[in-house]
């Protein structure tokens, strides 16, 4: 069975702060997909990234950047120079990767972002 | 852009009444999904839908539920007798292909918050 733990279940940290949200997965495939997701506090999930199993290389999208180690099953998630507008709650997510009935995706339970001003 | 809609955006109902959650993928994709939220934890898979026919489903997706898909655009999930541990946020989701390496990802919709009373 698959699952996404997110130890950290609530952060704050101060603008212009970096900040590390830390995400382990278990899975018996071999190849696979891992996501992130903000949720802000209206509700909506807004998608991040999407990584694949067999790309290591991490990734970097502005003040984003994503650390992918497969040796470790983490995927962590960079915020560099924290806004108030990070404010939200984020998830780690895990799919299948050739599974044709389904691809569900198994959420961890979100970190909780708090940037005070 | 392309965007998966939801109606209602917020449903009440008493203990005991059937709703229907309804749900427009985006056109040209062929995979769909329910999730739901309970409010302040994770979001959690309960069904997805292929070639008019359920293709896998959680443990939580038990003969309260439903899915159909009445027409070409609507996907819709039925609960038939609510009770109060339904009250969450449903999320409907959509992708065009889940499998390998033509993978995109899954496309929420902004999700119905339905309270039981």
């Amino acid at each position: 069975a698959q699952k996404v733990t997110q130890a950290q279940t609530e952060i704050s940290v101060v603008e212009k702060e970096d900040v590390t949200l830390d995400c382990v997965y278990e899975t018996r495939d071999t190849t696979y997909y891992l996501f992130w997701y903000k949720q802000p506090p209206s509700g909506e999930l807004v998608f991040l990234i999407r990584r694949n199993s067999f790309d290591e290389q991490n990734e970097i999208s502005g003040r984003y950047s994503w650390n992918f180690q497969k040796s470790t099953s983490s995927f962590n998630f960079t915020i560099t120079a924290s806004q108030v507008v990070d404010s939200a709650v984020y998830f780690c997510a895990l799919s299948d990767f050739d599974n044709n009935a389904g691809n569900m995706l198994t959420f961890g339970g979100g970190t909780r972002l708090m940037v005070k001003p | 852009e392309p965007e998966v809609t939801q109606t209602p955006s917020h449903q009440v109902t008493q203990m005991g009444q059937e709703v229907i959650l309804r749900c427009v993928p985006i056109s040209n994709h062929l995979y769909f999904y329910w999730y739901r939220q309970i409010l302040g934890q994770k979001v959690e898979f309960l069904v997805s839908f292929y070639n008019n026919e359920i293709s896998e489903k959680s443990e939580i997706f038990d003969d309260q539920f439903s899915v159909e898909r009445p027409d070409g655009s609507n996907f819709t999930l039925k609960i038939r007798s609510t009770k109060l541990e339904d009250s969450a946020m449903y999320f409907c989701a959509s992708i065009a292909n889940p499998g390998g390496r033509a993978y995109n990802e899954q496309f929420f919709g902004p999700g119905t918050r339905l309270t039981v009373l």
